[in-house]
């Protein structure tokens, strides 16, 4: 079973400033990485797939590297609307399993 | 348009069973697998498992294995999602998504609205 962690678990930023969250896989997932936000009480929305690449019609201030064990989601400049909490999932299995979340505070 | 609607909300007593639904429209039904996703009041989500409408295929995360059913009915296009005996630790919003096996392919990611539910003991 594959375990995803992310860190930091929460964070707080200004409009405008850069933000890195990072995700780790106990296991490579190659590039089978995808990359969530979630407001309250609304179904998540996928925002990069396959590690890097930008689902259509996310603004590109987000961005996502990594491969194997290790990712990242970069919002390269905050805005007031981007305040949610962020998951991270690989699907190199059926498991499908999320990281635990980072709740993104502007 | 691409749409997957999910049964309302319920309130249960514990040891009580239960089926919610999510029916899918605007595709081919039987050409995607349906996924449900957990999520407990104030916590993250959890991948509960999979199914493949037009073979019954199911694929169910350890931790879920066990204690619910996944099905799915191709003749109306909807998925299910059941307990045989609730607990109040089955209380959630559990959301159904629209999945192509093991890819995620550009605009194809859908989800249901959610189903709220409440057991209590």
């Amino acid at each position: 079973d594959i375990q995803m962690t992310q860190f930091p678990s929460a964070l707080s930023a200004a409009v405008g400033d850069r933000v890195t969250i990072a995700c780790r896989a106990s296991q490579s997932v190659s590039s089978w990485l995808a990359w969530y936000q979630q407001k309250p009480g609304k179904a998540p929305k996928l925002l990069i797939y396959k590690a890097s690449s930008l689902e259509p019609g996310v603004p590109s201030t987000f961005s996502g590297s990594g491969s194997g064990t290790d990712f990242t989601l970069t919002i390269s400049s905050l805005q007031p609307e981007d305040s949610a909490t962020y998951y991270c999932q690989q699907y190199n299995d059926y498991s499908r399993t999320f990281g635990p979340g980072t709740k993104v505070e502007i | 348009e691409v749409q997957l609607v999910q049964s309302g909300a319920v309130v249960k007593q514990s040891g009580e069973s239960l089926k919610i639904s999510c029916q899918g429209s605007g595709y081919m039904f039987s050409s995607y697998w349906i996924g449900w996703v957990r999520q407990r009041p104030g916590k993250g989500l959890e991948w509960m498992g999979l199914v493949h409408p037009p073979y019954s295929d199911t694929r169910y995360s350890p931790s879920f294995e066990g204690h619910v059913v996944i099905s799915a009915d191709t003749s109306i296009s909807t998925a299910y999602l059941q307990w045989d005996s609730l607990q109040a630790s089955d209380t959630a919003t559990y959301f159904c998504a629209r999945v192509d096996g093991l890819r995620i392919q550009p605009g194809g990611d859908f989800w249901g609205q959610g189903t709220q539910v409440t057991v209590s003991s």
